[in-house]
């Protein structure tokens, strides 16, 4: 099946730092991204839909100066976590749409698991 | 707006114990539907789907049948293990977003 790959899988960082946490398509391409956040014992929250090539949109109450969003190629998006602080400590999740797919299924990474200190 | 609701867990069961995690939704239209498990420290994997309705998914022993009358998509096993305690996520596809259930926890104790 599709592999969808991200990195760091965990990072550990102080507080005022910048994180970028990147996520690959392996072997398909994929127009559309998205990320998601996860606290524990809780599910996914949709954070923003990454497009190659254009603005990411947010979900409303998404701060997208802190989490900025770069989609520059078809296998390739990222997640940077500006000036991190210790309530930003969860575990993001990247999601990959095949864009040859017709049923919507979307493809996880192995998610990143963020510690700011 | 769309949304999915799935049972409360934890659900503690004994191994080859019979699983029905269920799970409803409310959607315009009928949207594809989703099964995801959650294994300790990792992403998600897709289950199971189901495209239209009276379609049933299955993989791994586990099965959903996509009810259109009750808007269901319930999860059932026959006979569980140990090695499937997991969370299990219930999701619809929304205009190409998957909107997400709370998840399920799921033990099966040997």
């Amino acid at each position: 099946g599709a592999v969808v790959s991200q990195h760091p899988s965990w990072v550990i960082c102080k507080s005022g730092t910048s994180v970028k946490i990147e996520c690959r398509s392996l072997d398909f391409q994929a127009t559309t991204m998205f990320w998601y956040r996860q606290f524990p014992k809780q599910s996914l929250m949709l954070m923003a839909t990454s497009n190659e090539g254009s603005k990411a949109t947010y979900e409303q109450g998404v701060e997208k100066d802190k989490f900025l969003i770069n989609h520059a190629s078809l296998t390739l998006s990222t997640l940077t976590v500006t000036s991190a602080h210790p309530e930003d400590s969860s575990f993001y999740i990247c999601s990959a749409r095949d864009h040859l797919a017709t049923t919507g299924e979307l493809f996880f990474g192995e998610g990143s698991r963020l510690t700011v200190l | 707006g769309n949304s999915v609701t799935q049972m409360e867990g934890p659900v503690t069961l004994s191994e080859e114990a019979f699983l029905t995690i269920n799970c409803t939704y409310t959607a315009t239209g009928y949207p594809s539907l989703f099964w995801y498990v959650q294994y300790p420290g990792e992403g998600l994997q897709l289950l199971l789907k189901a495209t239209k309705a009276d379609d049933k998914g299955s993989n791994k022993g586990f099965e959903a049948t996509y009810r259109k009358e009750t808007t269901s998509f319930h999860l059932e096993k026959g006979s569980v293990q140990v090695s499937d305690s997991a969370v299990y996520f219930c999701a619809l596809n929304q205009g190409g977003k998957l909107i997400f259930g709370q998840g399920t926890e799921l033990s099966v104790k040997p």
